[in-house]
């Protein structure tokens, strides 16, 4: 399979522990993206990396969120002293054109 | 408001019936326009791709675009029991690589 794959697929936490997710794109594609999703709402944009430089935060990422992509290659999320309102879906895309994104299945995390 | 409005549903119907799905927005600059399907607990998986107005087709699917009012369509014709799932739209400006998703439309399709 040489999609998107995201790791781990399913994390429990308790509040105010690190975390930190992986996400390897798609082969040769240059950008990458975080998304948040909650239930019953769509992708909420988190950060943007072309090659390894991060060119966009959205706004509404607190300080406790941080994102790498060494390299140009895989990408790590790190959210430290997670909160119980960070439990939702960790979505990563990848894309070659930056017009066409491609989904990996998500981290979903919970905070207890 | 939100920029992207999407009904949440859900949306029932029966096997082999034509499904309309839609999304109206507030940006004017919004040019690109998508529909991803998203199975339940899966990611979203690209669907369609158009730009600027008008219809575009792929097999059941057709995409249509409607700038002057804002409004975005997927149908879906012969709809199968396999196509329940959700259906998010997203759009974005030209010359930005961030697409904004609506909330996603659940529907289901009943054999």
């Amino acid at each position: 399979d040489t999609g998107v794959s995201q790791d781990p697929r399913h994390k429990i936490t308790k509040r105010g522990q690190n975390v930190t997710f992986r996400c390897d794109p798609i082969s040769e594609h240059n950008r990458l993206y975080w998304y948040r999703q909650t239930l019953g709402q769509g992708p909420e944009f988190l950060t943007y990396f072309q090659n390894e430089a991060q060119l966009e935060k959205s706004r509404l990422l607190s300080d406790r969120f941080s994102a790498e992509r060494p390299k140009g290659s895989f990408s790590t999320l790190e959210i430290q002293r997670t909160e119980q309102g960070d439990s939702a879906m960790y979505l990563c895309a990848s894309s070659i054109t930056g017009y066409e994104q491609y989904f990996g299945p998500g981290t979903r995390l919970t905070v207890t | 408001q939100k920029e992207v409005e999407q009904d949440p549903g859900p949306l029932s119907v029966p096997e082999g019936a034509i499904v309309s799905l839609n999304c109206t927005y507030s940006n004017s600059a919004f040019q690109y326009f998508m529909w991803y399907r998203q199975y339940s607990r899966k990611g979203p998986e690209l669907l369609m791709y158009t730009y600027s107005s008008g219809n575009k087709e792929d097999g059941r699917f057709t995409a249509q675009v409607d700038k002057s009012s804002k409004y975005i369509s997927l149908f879906i014709r012969d709809s199968q029991p396999s196509d329940s799932a959700t259906y998010l739209c997203a759009m974005r400006a030209g010359g930005s690589y961030i697409p904004t998703f609506g909330r996603g439309t659940s529907l289901i399709v009943h054999p």
